[in-house]
């Protein structure tokens, strides 16, 4: 079985801080995403990473794909409460669309 | 462009019953994904339905099922409810159906808000 472990499962920081979300498993994957998802709503779509090694930013979050392809990471830079939700990856390979991560929660206080 | 809808939005059942839940995709497309997220398993595969057929199963029992009709809009049923079904279903859409094994990456999903069963 496909598993995705993130880490850490919960965070609590303060404004302006920065911090990294990592995503693991022993499997490759074709593609990896990463989503947020906020109370309420359906998670949505930050970046899809695709190239080992790759590396993309998207404002303050920057993406990492490992370059194995079997793991990644989100650091967020100066973090605000705008940043707060689940915090989702999801790799795509083999029978299933899609396996997602276990999530990673982050509240930013003001 | 309207997103996913997907009605109800919250459902209260007790153990034994039957339950349908409907997704509306965006429009155009015609992949519909339905996916289970619960707080200890997180969020797991159902299926994914293309121009009215499943083409991917994920790991759950018979007793959840789908359909999808010619219009893309797709339904989710649950029979014989159990305590464990409790949970925030969401349905995803997507413009063409992925391909998981070859380059470009499978199509964005862009998912619903999700309809929350209470299993009693």
């Amino acid at each position: 079985t496909q598993l995705l472990e993130q880490s850490p499962q919960f965070l609590s920081i303060q404004e302006g801080e920065n911090l990294t979300v990592y995503c693991n498993s022993s499997s490759v994957f074709s593609s990896l995403q990463w989503y947020r998802q906020e109370p309420g709503e359906g998670p949505v779509l930050l970046v899809t990473v695709v190239t080992g090694g790759e590396v993309k930013k998207l404002k303050r979050l920057t993406f990492q794909f490992g370059d194995a392809r079997k793991d990644s990471s989100l650091h967020i830079t100066a973090a605000q409460p705008g940043d707060t939700g689940l915090y989702l990856c999801a790799g795509s390979s083999g029978t299933y669309k899609y396996i997602f991560g276990t999530g990673t929660r982050l509240k930013v206080l003001a | 462009k309207a997103g996913v809808t997907q009605t109800p939005r919250y459902l209260i059942k007790t153990r034994g019953q039957q339950v349908t839940l409907s997704c509306s995709p965006i429009s155009g497309h015609r992949s519909v994904s339905w996916y289970q997220q619960t707080p200890g398993q997180g969020l797991q595969f159902l299926f994914e339905y293309f121009s009215e057929t499943q083409r991917n199963k994920g790991n759950f029992p018979g007793r959840f099922s789908g359909r999808q009709f010619s219009n893309s809009r797709s339904e989710m049923n649950v029979s014989t409810l159990e305590l464990g079904d409790s949970a925030l279903y969401l349905c995803a859409s997507s413009l063409h159906l992925g391909s998981f094994l070859v380059l470009p990456p499978p199509d964005t999903q862009y998912f619903g808000p999700g309809t929350r069963l209470t299993v009693l």
